[in-house]
């Protein structure tokens, strides 16, 4: 079965500290994909990063990084120099691949992250 | 990027009553998907918009109580039916195209 699973329930760093998130997944397909996702005050939930399980480069977007290792089953998640605007909670999903498209995301539980001025 | 709208954003019920919630999406948008957010959780999936032909439910989600419809490609409904309080949640809709899913804006519904 599919499980994604994140255990910081809560991060409070302050202002300009860095942070990393953790996600660590299981599954038995061989192809699948991860995903990261933020959820704002606002409640909608905002797509940050796709990655398939064929692909382990490490991506750097702004101050946003991810590092994805399959040999841990892991796809962490970095915000360099945090900001209080990057405060919400944040999401790790899988999903199997399907044709025409992806298959449903399954979440893992998130983790709130606080940046204090 | 795909673009999913939602209606109502929000509304508040009386119990045993029923809301059916809209989702539009536009065209890029092969699949559709209808999760529950409860409040402080995280999101869990009901069901699979199919077009066409009846949803498909995950476990623990029943026709009765979360009939859904898509008639076409780019639009679904969900109705809560009879509702309780244990309704009360975010019900979000997205779409998957060959790059990732998008959601839309949710609906926020409150059952008293």
């Amino acid at each position: 079965a599919q499980k994604v699973t994140q255990a910081q329930t809560e991060i409070s760093v302050v202002e300009k500290e860095d942070v990393t998130l953790d996600c660590v997944y299981e599954t038995r397909d061989t192809t699948y994909y991860l995903f990261w996702y933020k959820q704002p005050p606002s409640g909608e939930l905002v797509f940050l990063i796709r990655r398939n399980s064929f692909d382990e480069q490490n991506e750097i977007s702004g101050r946003y990084s991810w590092n994805f290792q399959k040999s841990t089953s892991s796809f962490n998640f970095t915000i360099t120099a945090s900001q209080v605007v990057d405060s919400a909670v944040y999401f790790c999903a899988l999903s199997e691949a399907s044709w025409g498209g992806y298959n449903k995301l399954i979440f893992g539980a998130g983790t709130r992250l606080a940046v204090h001025p | 990027s795909a673009v999913i709208s939602q209606k109502p954003s929000r509304d508040i019920c009386q119990r045993g009553t029923s809301l059916t919630i809209q989702c539009q999406v536009d065209s890029q948008v092969t699949m559709m998907f209808w999760y529950r957010q409860q409040p402080g959780q995280s999101l869990t999936l009901i069901a699979t918009a199919n077009q066409g032909s009846e949803a498909t439910y995950e476990s623990g989600f029943v026709i009765d109580k979360f009939p859904i419809s898509r008639p076409n490609l780019t639009f679904s409904t969900l109705t809560v039916s009879n509702m309780s309080p244990e309704d009360s949640s975010i019900y979000l809709c997205s779409g998957g195209t060959t790059e990732t899913q998008y959601f839309g804006p949710g609906t926020r519904l409150l059952v008293l």
